[in-house]
């Protein structure tokens, strides 16, 4: 069974504190993971896919990495705006299921000044 | 703009009442999808469509109901079966089944 686990589920900067979030899935024939931020009350905003290990992103402050087992999103000294619960979904590369996306818990970032 | 809308933002429901939640996109994606949000838990997929006039059940689609008549449009109807559907409802949407696209949500609560 495809799962999905992000650690932690909570997370409180400084900041300026650098950290990561980790999520780890177990998936057959990985296609893709997916890290998205998510504000209270609205919808998920995306952010990055990588599709293979080693790969790497990167968006202002944040970058994402990806090994066989597990994805990081590093968060390169926070600011506030950057309080936000982030999701981390993958997607198997099965015919019959392909395009569904997995689903983490999420972790919940507060970054306070 | 391009961009996925949902409507209402906010819905009420009474007890033994349907009620329908629209989706719609022109990203002109082929691909859309129903999630629910309950608080502390992760996405979880209720119906999908790949094609319209086609669509899959998801890990929770008892006591809901999808259509696909049109690209555009996925609406997602809530039956009284649904015995706790108070949550927040996102629609999302993809192309080549690659990343989606999320729409804003609609809180449904049961009065």
């Amino acid at each position: 069974e495809d799962q999905v686990t992000q650690s932690p589920e909570a997370l409180r900067l400084q900041e300026g504190e650098s950290s990561s979030l980790n999520c780890s899935y177990t998936v057959s024939g990985l296609r893709g993971l997916f890290w998205y931020r998510q504000d209270p009350g609205k919808g998920p905003e995306f952010l990055f896919t990588l599709y293979s290990a080693g790969e790497e992103k990167e968006k202002e402050r944040l970058k994402a990495t990806l090994t066989k087992k597990e994805s990081f999103l590093h968060i390169t000294a926070p600011k506030p705006e950057d309080s936000a619960t982030y999701l981390c979904a993958v997607q198997a590369g099965r015919g019959s299921t392909l395009g569904r996306l997995y689903f983490g818990r999420g972790t919940q970032l507060t970054v306070w000044p | 703009d391009g961009g996925i809308t949902q409507s209402p933002k906010y819905l009420f429901r009474k007890e033994g009442q349907n009620v329908t939640l629209s989706c719609e996109q022109n990203l002109n994606h082929d691909a859309m999808y129903w999630y629910r949000q309950d608080p502390g838990q992760g996405l979880r997929l209720i119906y999908y469509s790949q094609i319209v006039n086609d669509f899959q059940k998801g890990d929770i689609a008892e006591g809901y109901s999808v259509s696909r008549e049109k690209k555009e449009s996925f609406p997602l109807t809530v039956t009284s079966a649904q015995k706790n559907p108070t949550a927040f409802y996102l629609c999302a949407s993809s192309i080549n089944y690659n990343e989606q696209f999320f729409g804003p949500g609609t809180r449904l609560t049961v009065l």
